[in-house]
C-alpha cells in the first residue's frame, strides 16, 4: 500500500530557510499536499501540487516535486517563531481522492 | 465563517460509556471524514461520507459508528469506549474530488 515518510523534526533559527522532506512509495500518485497544525488546532492545508508539476511558489513557500525519486519538499524562506508547527505531507493516488498522510515533522523554530 | 465545527472541544469518559462527537460543516461540502490522531501515529482515517447518505469505512473502523444526518452534519459514536481510544479526533470536509481537507479543532477524548 501507499507509505508517506517524513523526518520527525526540524531545528532551524529564525530568518533562515526551513526544508521540511517527504518521501512517498506510490508512483501513480496525483496530488501532494502540504498542511500545517499549530499547537491545540486541527491541519491547516498550506499548499498543494499536481503530479505533473515540478515546482509551485507562493510568497514564502516553495513546494518542489522530483517524481522521479518520489520526494516532495517545502520550502519556507524567512523562518519566523510563527512557522513552528507540524507540517504534514499527504498524497493521492490510484484515482482514490483519499490522501494519506505522513506522521508529520515538527518545525522549531528558535531565535 | 464558522468551517468545521466540531463538539466538544474536550471529554472524558469511564471505559464503556458511550458518547457522540458531533461535527458540521458550513460550506456546503460534499464530503465528509473522521480522523483520529495519536502521537507519533499521524492521522489514521476512521470513516468517510463521499457524499450525503453515504458512509464508508476507513483504516480504523471498529469501535465506532457514523451517521451522515444531512448534508452539513457528520457524527461519530462510541459504543462502549475504551482506553485504546484516548486520541485526539478531527473531522474534516471537502467540496470533492482532490481539494483539499478543511479540519475542525478537533476533540480530546480521554478513556479511563
Amino acid at each position: 500500500g501507499e507509505d508517506v515518510e517524513q523526518s520527525l523534526f526540524l531545528s532551524v533559527r529564525e530568518g533562515d530557510s526551513s526544508v521540511i522532506n517527504c518521501t512517498y512509495t506510490d508512483s501513480s500518485s496525483t496530488y501532494l499536499y502540504w498542511y500545517k497544525q499549530e499547537p491545540g488546532a486541527g491541519l491547516q492545508l498550506l499548499t498543494y501540487i499536481f503530479s505533473n508539476m515540478d515546482m509551485k511558489q507562493d510568497q514564502r513557500l516553495t513546494v518542489l516535486l522530483n517524481k522521479k525519486d518520489k520526494h516532495l519538499s517545502l520550502r519556507i524562506a524567512d523562518t519566523q517563531t510563527g512557522d513552528s508547527a507540524i507540517y504534514f505531507c499527504a498524497e493521492t493516488s490510484g484515482g482514490s481522492y483519499i490522501p494519506t498522510f505522513g506522521r508529520g515533522t515538527s518545525l522549531i523554530v528558535h531565535p | 465563517n464558522a468551517g468545521v465545527t466540531q463538539t466538544p472541544k474536550f471529554q472524558v469518559l469511564k471505559t464503556g460509556q458511550s458518547m457522540t462527537l458531533q461535527c458540521a460543516q458550513d460550506m456546503n461540502h460534499n464530503s465528509m471524514y473522521w480522523y483520529r490522531q495519536d502521537p507519533g501515529m499521524g492521522l489514521r482515517l476512521i470513516y468517510y461520507s463521499a457524499s450525503e447518505g453515504t458512509t464508508d469505512k476507513g483504516e480504523v473502523p471498529n469501535g465506532y459508528n457514523v451517521s451522515r444526518l444531512n448534508k452539513r452534519e457528520f457524527s461519530l459514536r462510541l459504543e462502549s469506549a475504551a482506553p485504546s481510544q484516548t486520541s485526539v479526533y478531527f473531522c474534516a470536509s471537502t467540496p470533492g474530488g482532490f481539494s483539499g481537507y478543511t479540519f475542525g479543532s478537533g476533540t480530546r477524548l480521554t478513556v479511563v
